[in-house]
């Protein structure tokens, strides 16, 4: 089984500042790793995910998250945020046991970007 | 369809009485997720279906809970007897095959508030 804590409930940050959401998780399995992004009013939406290969995968909107398997990490950061990063950040995993694994989520992290 | 659609988008119901709450996945996709979201809380696993079948129903919480999928399309969550502790939003999630690198799609959920 897998479990994922996400270390900070709530991070307010002001506009073009960086940002580190902190993500860890645990499993007996390898896994894949997820960061899902709800904006409000919205559905989840899924930020980027690591499968293998570079430990590093960005998204589109500049958000970055490296998988650090020694320390079971994977980390959200952004060097420069907006006002329309706001939003709640789930980070997930997902087992590679064969056969289909549930994602198992954390409980998100409120991320407020004040002006 | 274009996106994961649910109904309806909001319920209020009577403690006691029996709810049910309807997904549409994405044309195609033949796993079908099952999450609920209390206040404050992060994603819970209820159910995963391959096709019509479901090999991990694991998470749904009492005999209350219910669902089916049929013609691996449409599914329908069932709650029977509804009870307080039951209001929360009840998301639906698809993914073309199921495997773990699979993107898994989110609709915008069901609010049900349980009175």
């Amino acid at each position: 089984a897998q479990s994922v804590t996400q270390l900070d409930s709530q991070v307010p940050v002001f506009e073009e500042a960086p940002v580190e959401l902190r993500c860890n998780y645990s499993s007996s399995v390898s896994v894949y790793l997820f960061w899902y992004v709800q904006y409000p009013n919205q559905g989840l939406q899924l930020l980027l995910k690591y499968l293998s290969g570079s430990t590093l995968v960005e998204s589109i909107n500049g958000f970055e998250a490296e998988f650090n398997k020694s320390q079971t990490s994977f980390h959200l950061r952004k060097p420069s945020v907006h006002i329309s990063d706001t939003a709640e950040y789930f980070c997930a995993v997902r087992g590679l046991r064969g056969g289909s694994e549930k994602l198992v989520f954390g409980k998100g992290t409120k991320l407020t970007v004040n002006p | 369809g274009a996106g994961v659609s649910q109904s309806p988008s909001n319920k209020v119901t009577e403690k006691g009485k029996d709810v049910e709450l309807r997904c549409d996945p994405i044309s195609g996709h033949t796993a079908l997720y099952w999450y609920r979201q209390r206040l404050g809380q992060g994603l819970e696993f209820l159910i995963y279906f391959q096709g019509n079948s479901a090999p991990d129903k694991s998470g749904l919480p009492s005999d209350r809970f219910s669902a089916e999928r049929t013609g691996e399309s449409v599914s329908t969550l069932t709650i029977q007897r509804t009870q307080q502790e039951d209001s929360a939003v009840y998301l639906c999630a698809s993914s073309l095959m199921g495997l773990s690198g699979d993107t898994i799609y989110f609709g915008e959920g069901s609010w049900l508030t349980v009175v």
